[in-house]
């Protein structure tokens, strides 16, 4: 079964950082584009980060560049959201998803409050 | 960015009856390669994005056949041909065309 899980989330305080992760499974995820979308509490969906499947190449939406890092472990069928100088506008639900957006995870909700 | 924009953002229907939500985007959807990469997304309450619909008209396997897309360039409808009680949530069109990628605001289906 074609799988993606996220963990990592949590409560932060403004400054912090945060590390999410998300295991895949199920499909060969080394040759796919993995992306990062978050989702406000009562807002829409926004893309946040990619990488390509070799790791080579990384985008970042302009509200988080500079602040999060995007990378990939394929040995480990796993990819990471490193998150830095985190901000309250930065509280949401983060999904991981697999490019083409037809796999999605369940979420890792983080709460960024002082 | 391209900006997707999404009506109406209220969508009350009677069950059985059709639904339509428009998305229209700042600029052609149209990649190099010929291809138009706009999907469209169903997100039921408390749970993940699945998607419906990929390149503008193609289904995903498992969505039932009253999830149809439609449309070319800047302006695309997602047609549900009976609404039933299971399609409550909130539906998303995104373009994955051009860098960065984006989302409509979302429509919000509910049975009258």
């Amino acid at each position: 079964e074609v799988q993606l899980v996220e963990s990592g989330g949590g409560l932060v305080q403004p400054g912090g950082s945060l590390r999410l992760s998300c295991a895949a499974s199920g499909f060969a995820f080394r040759t796919y584009r993995m992306h990062w979308v978050r989702q406000g509490p009562g807002k829409g969906l926004v893309w946040v980060s990619s990488v390509k499947g070799d790791g080579s190449s990384t985008d970042y939406a302009d509200s988080v560049k500079g602040r999060f890092t995007i990378s990939r472990d394929n040995a480990k069928n796993t990819l990471y959201l490193q998150m830095n100088s985190l901000r309250a506008e930065d509280t949401a639900v983060y999904y991981c998803a697999r490019d083409g957006f037809d796999v999605w995870g369940q979420g890792t909700m983080v709460t960024v409050s002082s | 960015d391209v900006v997707m924009t999404q009506s109406p953002l209220s969508l009350p229907v009677t069950l059985g009856q059709p639904a339509s939500i428009s998305c229209r985007s700042s600029q052609s959807l149209v990649y190099s390669d010929g291809n138009t990469y706009l999907n469209w997304f169903q997100q039921r309450p408390g749970q993940s994005p699945r998607r419906l619909i990929y390149r503008v008209s193609n289904r995903d396997s498992g969505v039932p056949d009253r999830f149809s897309g439609s449309g070319s360039g800047t302006d695309f409808t997602l047609k549900i041909s009976r609404v039933e009680a299971e399609d409550v949530g909130v539906y998303y069109c995104m373009q994955h065309t051009h860098w960065p990628k984006t989302f409509g605001q979302g429509t919000k289906l509910e049975i009258k």
